[in-house]
C-alpha cells in the first residue's frame, strides 16, 4: 500500500517563501504530483517528479528523494491567491492510479 | 474548450434512491477515474477505467458501480445510496504518459 503525510495547515506571510513537505512509504511508485485546490473548486495540477531532484515551473517548485521517502513543494513571491490546499500524490507503479495525501490547507496573510 | 464535465454539480437524495452522476471529457482522453472527497480524509479513489470497457476498484469501491461503454462517458453509479457517501466527488481524466490529470467541478451529494 501507499501511505502519504503533510502538515494539516500552514500559514505564510505575502511575499515570502513556502516550503509544504510530504513523505511517503510505498512499494513502489512511477511519479509524485503537487495539485493546488481552491476551496470549493477542483484540483488543478501543478507539478510532478519522476526522477530526483528539483523541477521548477515560474514561482513553483518541487524536489524528490526517492531514498529519503520525501518530496516538497516551494512556493516563492507568495501571493493572496495561493491561498489553497496543496495535495501530495503518488502514482502506483505499473498503472496510472493516483493516492492523494490529505493535503496541506495554506493560509497566505498579508 | 478542453474540459470534463460533471451532472449534476449538487444532488440531494434519500437513502436507497438509485442515481448516477454523470462524468464527460472532449480530450479523448483513456484514463478515467472517480474520487471522493472528506473532510480529513482527503481525495480517495473509488473507481478507474484504462479504457472502454475496461474499469478496476480504486481503494473505496463498495457501494458503487461504474460503467465505461464509450470512451468519452464514465458514469458513476450509487444503486442503493446511503448516508454515508454523503460527499463530494470528483471525476478525472488524463492520457498515458502525460502527468496531468483533468479534474470534473465536482458533484456534491447528500444522502440523507
Amino acid at each position: 500500500g501507499q501511505n502519504i503525510d503533510q502538515p494539516t495547515e500552514m500559514t505564510a506571510t505575502e511575499g515570502a517563501i513556502v516550503q509544504i513537505n510530504c513523505t511517503y512509504q510505498t512499494s513502489g511508485f512511477n511519479g509524485l504530483f503537487w495539485y493546488q485546490q481552491h476551496a470549493g473548486e477542483a484540483p488543478t495540477f501543478l507539478s510532478y517528479n519522476v526522477l530526483d531532484g528539483l523541477e521548477e515551473k515560474g514561482r513553483f517548485s518541487s524536489f524528490l528523494s526517492r531514498s529519503k521517502g520525501y518530496s516538497y513543494l516551494l512556493l516563492k513571491e507568495l501571493q493572496m491567491k495561493d491561498s489553497a490546499s496543496y495535495l501530495c500524490a503518488l502514482r502506483k507503479a505499473g498503472s496510472y492510479q493516483l493516492t492523494f495525501g490529505k493535503g496541506t490547507k495554506l493560509s497566505v496573510i498579508p | 474548450e478542453a474540459q470534463v464535465t460533471q451532472n449534476p454539480r449538487y444532488l440531494i437524495t434519500v437513502t436507497g434512491k438509485k442515481l448516477t452522476v454523470t462524468c464527460s471529457q472532449n480530450m479523448n482522453h483513456e484514463y478515467m477515474s472517480w474520487y471522493r472527497q472528506d473532510p480529513g480524509l482527503g481525495l480517495r479513489q473509488i473507481y478507474y477505467s484504462m479504457n472502454v470497457e475496461v474499469t478496476d476498484k480504486g481503494d473505496v469501491p463498495e457501494g458503487y458501480k461504474v460503467s465505461r461503454k464509450e470512451k468519452r462517458n464514465f458514469p458513476l453509479i450509487l444503486e442503493s445510496p446511503s448516508p454515508n457517501q454523503t460527499s463530494l466527488y470528483f471525476c478525472a481524466s488524463s492520457l498515458p504518459g502525460h502527468p496531468e490529470a483533468f479534474f470534473g467541478q465536482g458533484t456534491r451529494l447528500t444522502v440523507v
